[in-house]
């Protein structure tokens, strides 16, 4: 079943903001994870965060996981035209047979404006 | 990083025909490899799990008959999508999992006329 809800699910912004994108999910995780998508190419894969991380960064990517509240957030900084994609968040549950499984958010469409 | 190839990247076929998708792991090898679909402007949908020597593990509602899938090295899975009918129409990416993430293929476009 698709757990992950995100939030915005579009968001317009302009060259040098910050653009922040929230997630939940349902179920205990292993992992959390965010992915890039342009449009009808493949995922890109931008950063994993475990279930005992609170936050992570990588470049211009900060990443929080909150266990309690089952949600995550995606800021990029300082935006770029290029940044213009689809994101998504992922989760990785807990369980045997369910290892290695994603649930897929449904994405947001970000649009960064030159 | 690891990388996944899809092949082809397009395919268009006719109503009725079978149509079969690979995907493979260039540089590790993959025990596990697993399908998803998408639809336009919708997110991806796991259809089943692809382990190397055994039976294919689908998700709820996915046709185990319409959607074939092989796993028969630990650097190849095939899905094969028989009897397409035009709600067939999607684009479909595979992932093989490594030690901590998933590593993506491409996608491929599939179009039933």
């Amino acid at each position: 079943s698709q757990q992950g809800e995100e939030d915005p699910q579009a968001l317009s912004i302009q060259e040098g903001e910050n653009a922040t994108m929230n997630c939940s999910y349902k179920t205990s995780i292993n992992n959390l994870q965010w992915y890039r998508q342009n449009s009808g190419r493949g995922l890109v894969h931008l950063i994993l965060i475990r279930s005992n991380e609170r936050e992570k960064h990588s470049g211009r990517l900060r990443v929080t996981l909150d266990t309690s509240k089952k949600s995550s957030s995606l800021l990029i900084t300082a935006s770029r035209a290029a940044d213009t994609a689809s994101y998504f968040c992922a989760t990785d549950s807990t369980g045997g047979t369910s290892y290695g499984k994603l649930t897929f958010g449904q994405g947001t469409i970000l649009t960064v404006h030159p | 990083g690891a990388v996944v190839s899809q092949h082809p990247s397009r395919v268009i076929c006719k109503s009725g025909t079978s149509v079969k998708i690979e995907c493979r792991s260039l540089d590790f090898q993959a025990t596990t490899m697993f399908w998803y679909r998408q639809f336009p402007k919708q997110s991806l949908m796991l259809m089943a799990t692809s382990n190397e020597g055994s039976k294919a593990t689908y998700e709820q509602g996915v046709e185990k008959d319409k959607f074939l899938i092989n796993h028969a090295s630990l650097t190849l899975s095939t899905l094969t999508v028989t009897s397409a009918h035009p709600e067939d129409s999607s684009f479909y990416i595979c992932s093989a999992r490594g030690n901590y993430e998933q590593y993506f293929g491409p996608g491929t476009r599939l179009t039933v006329t």
